[in-house]
Order: C-alpha cells, then structure tokens, then sequence
C-alpha cells in the first residue's frame, strides 16, 4: 500500500489551465479504473471531484476532468479561478481490498 | 442532503483506547459502504478502514491492522472505530465517509484524536 506520487505544487494564472499528475504502479493505477481526485480547502472536509478516472458528481463545474495513461492519472482544471486554489488528492482502489491515497498537491492560482 | 457528523475525538495516552463515531442521515445508510480516512497535522488524507453496507465484509489498512475496528448499526445509521493500542502516529482528523472502493462521494467535517502522554 504505497502513496500515489503527485507534485506538491501546481500553479496557474486565472483562465489558464493547469494538470496535476497521479503516479501509481500497474498494481493501481494502471490496473483499474477507479481513480478519484479530491479537492480540500484549509480546515475543511475533502470534497469528490473525479471519480472512476474521468466522471464528474453532479455539481462539479466541467472545468474539472480527469484521465489516465498507463500508471499515470491526470486532473486537469481549465480557466482557472480563484476558488480552485485548494489542496488537490488521487486515490485508486490497490487491490486486495484496499484504497490508496496520493501525497496531494497544493494547487496556487497567481 | 446527506450528512456525516464525527464525535468521540479527544486527547488520549500511548497505548490506550478511543471509540469514534459517525452519524449519517439524509440518505438510505444501509445501502452504502462506508470509510474512515484520517489526516495527520499538515499531512495528506490517509485510507484506514471500509466496511460494507451489511457489515459483512471489513477491510483495514496495514497501519491499522489488528489494533482498529470498523462497526457498523444500521438500526441507529451509525459508523464507529474501535482504535486500540493507539501510538502518537495514529494523531490525526479522522473523517467517516459514504461510498465504496471506488470513491468516497460525500465526507464529514472529521474528529481529531490526539494521542500524547
């Protein structure tokens, strides 16, 4: 059950885009499609974004969207806004009933 | 609108025991797995246990493995951990959420446990 590889920072300019990468092994990531991306702001509850590598809950602004490529998932926000600055997390399910998490990555929008 | 409200969080010595709980409404509880994920102070979210809508099947992150608990009382639409043996890495926010090993679509605000002598 080793953490995901994510950068600990990401950053963006408001309207531009910005990717934030999710690096896991073919025992995760790349074996299954049931990666989900979380956003939390400072002392608040994370919150579902991304889920099953591409879907998006209702609610979540389509400026959202996710893929995969191999061991690697990827969280795409386009025209940025103030409020996406947040603290942004991967997850996957690891097999062996057992779910993993990313080390985050704290998005900055300039 | 569906809501997960954690108690039972507090200050606790090396070695002993603590038992949280998460309580759900706003939703059909016996119909969904539930999770514990923690945070450590300044740290990223951390998997620590699911528990399937019946109860029926529990599964526990290493760290955790033989010394936590997932319950469930689907009468009473309540989640609970039985930590025991706690350490000082067991520190953290823990949340309870509603979801499966897919994904966790809807989280509580989370009870801090501190554990120090």
């Amino acid at each position: 059950q080793s953490a995901l590889t994510q950068p600990p920072s990401a950053s963006g300019s408001p309207g531009q885009s910005v990717t934030i990468s999710c690096t896991g092994t073919n025992s995760d990531v790349g074996d299954y499609n049931y990666v989900s991306w979380y956003q939390q702001h400072p002392g608040k509850a994370p919150k579902l974004m991304i889920y099953e590598v591409s879907k998006r809950p209702s609610g979540v602004p389509d400026r959202f969207s996710g893929s995969k490529s191999g061991d690697t998932a990827s969280l795409t926000v386009s025209g940025l806004q103030a409020e996406d600055e947040a603290d942004y997390y991967c997850s996957s399910y690891a097999g062996s009933n057992a779910v993993v998490f990313g080390g985050g990555t704290k998005l900055t929008v300039l | 609108q569906v809501q997960l409200v954690e108690s039972g969080g507090g200050v606790v010595q090396p070695g002993r025991s603590l038992r949280l709980s998460c309580a759900a409404s706003g939703f059909t509880f016996s119909n969904y797995a539930m999770h514990w994920v923690r945070q450590a102070p300044g740290k990223g979210l951390e998997w620590v246990a699911i528990i399937w809508y019946d109860g029926s099947n529990k599964y526990y992150a290493d760290s955790v493995k033989g010394r936590f608990t997932i319950s469930r009382d689907n009468s009473k639409n309540t989640l609970f951990l039985q930590m025991n043996s706690l350490r000082a890495e067991d520190t953290a926010v823990y949340y309870c959420a509603r979801g499966s090993m897919a994904q966790a679509d809807y989280w509580g605000q989370g009870t801090l446990v501190t554990v120090s002598s």
